[in-house]
């Protein structure tokens, strides 16, 4: 089986502009989470999203929106980005994001906000 | 809330011997998990070994093994004959349960650097 997908892998964008990225989970996997993580730090949760709802959020601006889709695909969108929004997007997928499930991570998107 | 904390900011360690990465964590809840990735340049993270609160045994996977001590809140990363194909960054996360939804909470990470 595939593992998690995300798309695209680098991208580069300019302040102010807005930005979708990608994530495709592992089939069957129901559960998809967001982590931002910054050079030099580690990965920080921004959303988990379940049977497409919004299930928990992290400390993080309204900038920041997601959503999941039926085919349990999902996008982050980051809305007027700043050069603090430069950072690897990491998106992981488990079968139900409770109960001690494993994330599985895909390979990450790098941001570059110029 | 729950918080791991990683001192090591890079070991070094030469090829074939052990090497041990330190993590301490804090939390209140009484049932929790703990996490060891692997991320090498390319970005992904990769699930090396897990431990939950209540397992009686410590965890281990092929060459890895985790020494968890549970009244000194650590849960360190014992990765024994090393190889070149070891040198990455090792992140520490415990699992924190919020509201109905469940994250990970990661430390910032140790950079190990395998010589040959």
């Amino acid at each position: 089986d595939a593992g998690v997908t995300q798309s695209p892998t680098h991208l580069i964008k300019t302040r102010g502009q807005q930005v979708t990225l990608r994530c495709s989970p592992i089939s069957g996997h129901k559960s998809v989470s967001w982590y931002q993580q910054v050079l030099g730090q580690g990965p920080q949760f921004i959303f988990q999203y379940y049977e497409k709802e919004e299930r928990g959020r992290g400390n993080f601006p309204d900038r920041f929106s997601a959503r999941q889709f039926p085919n349990y695909s999902s996008e982050l969108n980051v809305n007027a980005l700043l050069l603090g929004d430069s950072a690897l997007y990491l998106c992981a997928s488990s079968h139900l994001g409770w109960g001690g499930d494993e994330q599985y991570f895909g390979p990450g998107t790098r941001l570059t906000v110029t | 809330a729950q918080k791991i904390t990683q001192t090591q900011p890079g070991m070094f360690v030469q090829e074939k011997e052990a090497v041990t990465l330190d993590c301490t964590y804090d939390t209140s809840d009484p049932s929790y998990g703990l996490f060891w990735y692997k991320q090498p340049s390319s970005g992904e993270m990769i699930f090396l070994i897990y431990q939950g609160s209540y397992d009686q045994q410590n965890a281990t996977e092929g060459r890895y093994s985790l020494n968890f001590q549970k009244a000194r809140k650590s849960a360190n990363l014992v990765i024994s004959a090393s190889q070149l194909g070891d040198s990455a960054m090792y992140f520490c996360a415990m699992r924190a349960s919020q509201g109905g939804s469940e994250k990970l909470v990661f430390g910032k990470g140790t950079k190990l650097t395998v010589n040959p």
